[in-house]
């Protein structure tokens, strides 16, 4: 059963260019959560998602920032425009639909770096 | 809102000495307690988890932690460490109902010395 895959692993963008990061659950795992990790820092929630619907989007900024699960295929994190603040690592984990024993699955991460 | 507080950022110990790492969270409803280990050029892996019942719990590699409600807090301990156990440690909480994000602690390097 392969785990939480995330591409790309390594992204570089200019200022102003956009990024796309993709996340594809485990098997079976119709909850996704994106998290963003800065040099020093822990991990930050931005945003949990079930199929074709955003649950929780408080921690992502208003601006620039956009997540999508859809029906079918990863769910990606769009971020437009993007500035040398955003670079970070981006993680994304997966759960199964179970509110007793919720256990989040991360992937590996992407590393973005803007220029 | 949800906060977490790992007190060391740096842990440096030997090999066999017993580990014991800290975590205070604030927030006033259920939760649910996570601690989530990192080993360098790997992702994060659940070590153990609090949902209800007995307060200590045991979790993988011989790692375990007990939540004190009373003082909010879900220390993470080994009683005899290895080398292998390098890597960053971070303690997570979320809401009772648990589905919902994760809010982390900053993370513990811990680093054993052979």
């Amino acid at each position: 059963n392969a785990g939480v895959m995330q591409n790309p692993r390594h992204l570089v963008r200019r200022r102003g260019q956009e990024a796309r990061l993709r996340c594809s659950p485990m098997k079976g795992h119709s909850h996704v959560y994106w998290y963003r990790q800065l040099p020093e820092e822990g991990l930050k929630f931005m945003v949990y998602l079930q199929k074709e619907n955003i649950i929780d989007e408080s921690g992502m900024p208003k601006e620039r920032f956009s997540a999508e699960f859809p029906k079918e295929g990863p769910s990606i994190l769009r971020i437009q425009q993007v500035v040398r603040g955003d670079s970070a690592a981006y993680f994304c984990a997966s759960s199964s639909n179970t509110r007793l024993t919720n256990e989040q699955f991360f992937g590996p991460g992407t590393r973005l770096t803007v220029l | 809102a949800q906060s977490v507080s790992q007190h060391n950022h740096h842990v440096i110990l030997s090999e066999a000495a017993s580990l014991e790492l800290g975590c205070n969270y604030s927030y006033g409803g259920t939760v649910n307690l996570f601690w989530y280990v990192q080993y360098p050029g790997q992702h994060l892996q659940l070590l153990l988890k609090y949902f209800s019942g007995d307060p200590l719990v045991k979790g993988i590699k011989g790692f375990e932690a007990e939540f004190i409600k009373s003082k909010f807090s879900f220390n993470l301990r080994k009683p005899s460490v290895q080398w292998s156990d390098t890597a960053e440690y971070f303690c997570a909480v979320n809401s009772g109902g648990g589905a919902d994000g994760l809010t982390f602690g900053k993370g513990t390097h811990l680093i054993i010395q052979p």
